[in-house]
């Protein structure tokens, strides 16, 4: 079956523009995770959903970042203003309800902000 | 806080050689523990997990055993191929019961030579 995918796949902004970045996940897995991969800070948790909901936000590293997910399925993860220091490599992972500690991961965004 | 420690990089090792990769971990409760692969230009794939003490993860002829006396999850194989080329991180989620996102080492680049 299909993994989990996400686009685009390498995106090249402005400082200051927004960015969207896409998610689908394994069909009929509830749970999504975002994660944000940086040469300096490793892999990094942003926000998880359960359904429609996002119990755990703490990852999110400011206000310019934000997510949703829409119909259980599909996420969206928006950067308003990027800066410089977005740059890194946005993951986007899921997990079934009879297997929840574990995750498959997307190939990733790579985001350039110049 | 949980936080997972694995020996840095890069390793370079012939091919047919002793692979080892250590990693320990800092947990309030009874983690799950997880080895994940990163190959070049990929994403990151599931190699092994545990999820209780002593259990033994394996996978690829990659195995790793969870030690709860030492909180360590050290992975091993014992003769590396060039294919083995890849970034390792290992992980853990820390309620295995529900969804709770991983918290992952920095990785170990492993470079196999012919």
């Amino acid at each position: 079956g299909a993994g989990v995918s996400q686009s685009p796949s390498n995106k090249v902004t402005e400082k200051g523009k927004d960015v969207e970045l896409r998610c689908d996940p394994i069909s009929g897995h509830t749970a999504l995770y975002w994660y944000r991969q940086s040469l300096g800070q490793g892999l990094e948790f942003l926000i998880y959903f359960q359904g429609n909901s996002a119990p755990d936000k703490s990852g999110l590293p400011s206000d310019r970042f934000s997510a949703e997910r829409t119909g259980g399925s599909v996420s969206t993860l928006t950067i308003q203003r990027t800066q410089q220091e977005d740059s890194a490599v946005y993951l986007c992972a899921s997990s079934q309800p009879s297997e929840k500690e574990t995750q498959y991961f997307g190939p990733g965004t790579r985001l350039l902000v110049l | 806080g949980n936080s997972v420690t694995q020996m840095e990089g890069p390793v370079t090792l012939s091919e047919e050689a002793f692979l080892t990769i250590n990693c320990t971990y800092t947990a309030t409760g009874y983690p799950s523990l997880f080895w994940y692969v990163q190959y070049p230009g990929e994403g990151l794939q599931l190699l092994l997990k545990a999820t209780k003490a002593d259990d033994k993860g394996s996978n690829k002829g990659f195995e790793a055993t969870y030690r709860k006396e030492t909180t360590s999850f050290h992975l091993e194989k014992g003769s590396v191929q060039v294919s083995d080329s890849a970034v390792y991180f290992c992980a853990l989620s820390d309620r295995p019961s529900g969804n709770t996102p991983l918290v992952f080492g920095k990785g170990t680049r492993l470079s196999v030579i012919a």
